[in-house]
């Protein structure tokens, strides 16, 4: 069965400081793979998606990257954090032929 | 531009007291619509996907129903761990890119 996994679970950064956080899918291949972010009491925002290795497309202007260095492996990215970037950031797959997608349990970012 | 409404914002529910929830979207060419539920601090669940109108899919006490404007996700004699918030999206473009709703807060008091 596929799984996801999300790292670290919670984080807590200064303004100013970079930012990595990791995405793993287990047991598939080729997943399509998405970057989201929840804001208190609002819907998920897609950020980032990528069909495949080093293909990323960005949603939404901002301050954040994404990278796809291996086929089930997915990171986002800030060389500088804004007090805006905090938030729920949330990883999810989708096989190429299903259409739904499974998200991760999700990174909590709060920049101070 | 592809809109996801939904409705109420928040819901109380006793023990047994049977409700349901609204999506309303507008898209052009939907290719699938889905209901997620979340606890608080953890990413979403996925309940159902649904592809054309007139389409019912049931779990446990739940039950979703797709019309060409709306969904509905009929919750059925819910029980406290019925508790979350309920998640709808459309996947109306290409890639698998889904647009969600804010969600609805259901909490269900014994």
């Amino acid at each position: 069965s596929q799984t996801i996994h999300q790292w670290p679970a919670t984080l807590v950064q200064p303004v100013g400081s970079p930012l990595s956080l990791e995405c793993t899918v287990e047991g598939t291949s080729n997943p399509n793979l998405y970057w989201y972010r929840q804001a208190a009491g609002r819907g998920l925002q897609l950020l980032f998606y990528s069909v495949g290795i080093g293909q990323i497309s960005s949603e939404v202007p901002q301050n954040l990257s994404a990278s796809r260095p291996q086929d089930r492996q997915f990171i986002l990215s800030s060389k500088k954090l804004l007090l805006s970037d905090s938030g729920f950031y949330l990883c999810a797959w989708k096989g190429t032929a299903i259409e739904t997608q499974y998200f991760g349990p999700g990174t909590r970012l709060l920049v101070l | 531009e592809d809109q996801v409404t939904q409705s109420p914002e928040a819901l109380r529910l006793q023990e047994g007291e049977s409700s349901s929830l609204n999506c309303s979207y507008t898209v052009s060419g939907l290719r699938g619509l889905f209901w997620y539920r979340q606890d608080p601090g953890k990413g979403p669940e996925f309940l159902f996907t649904l592809y054309s109108a007139g389409e019912e899919k049931e779990k446990e006490r739940l039950k979703a129903t797709l019309t060409k404007k709306e969904s509905f996700l009929h919750i059925t004699a819910p029980k406290p761990e019925d508790s979350a918030t309920y998640l709808c999206a459309v996947q109306a473009g290409s890639w698998g890119k889904l647009q969600f709703g804010a969600g609805t807060q259901v909490v269900v008091t014994p």
